[in-house]
């Protein structure tokens, strides 16, 4: 059974266009992020939700937009595609907040043209 | 805010061999988790350890083990009788601990790690 799942896996795409990241995870957690690795492997965070409820908003531009419908699901939509947005876009989730591990889907690699 | 830094952007190791990782992070707190993750070029990313910082007993998971060292604020993997499926980019993370904080990972840059034969 699959702990943390993506679809897709693989995404390309052209500039301008919107498109959506699906998340869901059957591990009963409360908290679920999304991470951004660049082409340089570097992973920083975008966004973390509890209980369905936005607890994590870095400097992510407003073209980013998560949606969580409930708390086994965080759905990432990208409005107005660039370049810049070329990445590996990772779910990962946790039993909480504090202190826990977290685990992480298979990661979606986004290919914008 | 805090931060993570691994000096070692590729290191090689033979098989059968030890390789150690080094971390090093910077925080004005003094509770916080640390982790290792590893990610193969299969792209997932897997939990290797994981230290609480009130603990001063060193984190081991099988061929894996930590040496943390708070006061120097430094965290390294030592990875065991290394095999070639540990050949993969490692990861060092840290999350605060502090009550009522968004529980966000921050990483380092990444290690790649080769094992030859």
């Amino acid at each position: 059974d699959t702990a943390v799942s993506q679809t897709p896996k693989y995404l390309v795409t052209q500039m301008g266009n919107d498109k959506s990241i699906k998340c869901e995870q059957n591990l009963g957690h409360d908290t679920m992020y999304w991470y951004k690795q660049d082409s340089k492997k570097f992973l920083k965070i975008m966004f973390s939700y509890n209980n369905k409820e936005l607890i994590i908003n870095e400097t992510v531009p407003n073209r980013f937009s998560p949606k969580s419908p409930d708390k086994a699901h965080l759905n990432l939509h990208i409005n107005s595609l660039e370049l810049g947005d070329s990445a590996v876009y990772f779910c990962a989730s946790s039993p909480g907040t504090s202190g826990t591990s977290q685990y992480f889907g298979p990661g979606t690699r986004l290919l914008v043209l | 805010a805090q931060t993570v830094t691994q000096s070692q952007p590729e290191m090689s190791v033979q098989e059968a061999e030890t390789v150690t990782l080094s971390c090093t992070y910077d925080t004005s707190e003094s509770d916080y988790y640390l982790f290792w993750y590893k990610q193969p070029p299969s792209r997932q990313m897997i939990l290797v350890i994981r230290q609480e910082a009130y603990k001063q007993q060193n984190a081991t998971e099988n061929r894996f083990s930590v040496n943390f060292q708070k006061a120097a604020k430094s965290f390294s993997l030592k990875i065991s009788d290394s095999q070639l499926g540990d050949a993969a980019m490692y990861f060092c993370a840290y999350r605060s601990a502090r009550a009522g904080t968004a529980s966000k990972l921050t990483f380092g840059t990444g290690t790649r790690l080769q094992v030859t034969l």
